[in-house]
């Protein structure tokens, strides 16, 4: 497609359910970011990929999260036991040679865990 | 870690007007950038800023680089009501495959026509 598409673009769960959450990047970008965005809060960095190079995971915040991208396509981040506090927009961006500055983001997945 | 400060959390603003924006950081950042994000939207890139110093325009909107590489503003003149949302400011530390991007915590535009 012409953009990120990120899916669902809604999603209402039950505590200590766990949730798959899925993006799209722009073909041909090879680096794909997650965010966490809290209502209210600026952009929480979550993951990073470039290429085949290992992940960066450092802003994953606790290890109820992963993700996973096959290559340098789809890409799912993932949310185990979930709780009331990991409700919030999540979102995709992906990006050109790895560098942040042209990074085109998708319109996120509106989580909610009740 | 780095952070990014952005106030106040939200202004208002009647149409027409000129409003300008700041952000902030303890820390040297090499590239600006401001982002504004409608409702329902993700963040979409509004200016990017490359070099202290530096002055860049997109229509009615204006950015700088601060000269001391720790602040940057935006500024939208003559406002519409379109211009509503929430403009977020992020730095990035170095070029690079790994320089992830610092986000402020977003300052949310009324516009009262």
């Amino acid at each position: 497609g012409a953009g990120v598409s990120q899916s669902p673009s809604n999603k209402v769960t039950e505590k200590g359910k766990d949730v798959e959450l899925r993006c799209d990047p722009i073909s041909g970008h090879t680096a794909l970011y997650w965010y966490r965005q809290r209502l209210g809060q600026g952009l929480e960095f979550l993951i990073y990929f470039q290429g085949n190079s290992a992940p960066d995971k450092s802003g994953l915040p606790s290890d109820r999260f992963s993700a996973e991208r096959t290559g340098e396509s789809v890409s799912t981040l993932t949310i185990q036991r979930t709780q009331q506090e990991d409700s919030a927009v999540y979102l995709c961006a992906s990006s050109l040679v790895g560098s942040s500055t042209e990074a085109f983001f998708g319109q996120g997945t509106r989580l909610t865990v009740v | 870690g780095q952070q990014l400060n952005q106030s106040p959390q939200s202004m208002f603003i009647q149409e027409g007007e000129d409003v300008s924006m700041n952000c902030t950081s303890s820390s040297i950042f090499n590239t600006w950038l401001w982002y504004k994000q409608d409702p329902g939207e993700g963040p979409v890139l509004l200016i990017a800023l490359y070099k202290a110093g530096e002055l860049t325009s997109n229509g009615r909107l204006t950015a700088q680089f601060g000269i001391t590489r720790k602040d940057s503003f935006l500024n939208i003149s003559a406002s519409i009501p379109s211009d509503v949302g929430i403009y977020f400011c992020a730095g990035q530390p170095r070029t690079g495959a790994n320089s992830k991007l610092t986000f402020g915590k977003g300052i949310t535009l009324s516009v009262r026509p």
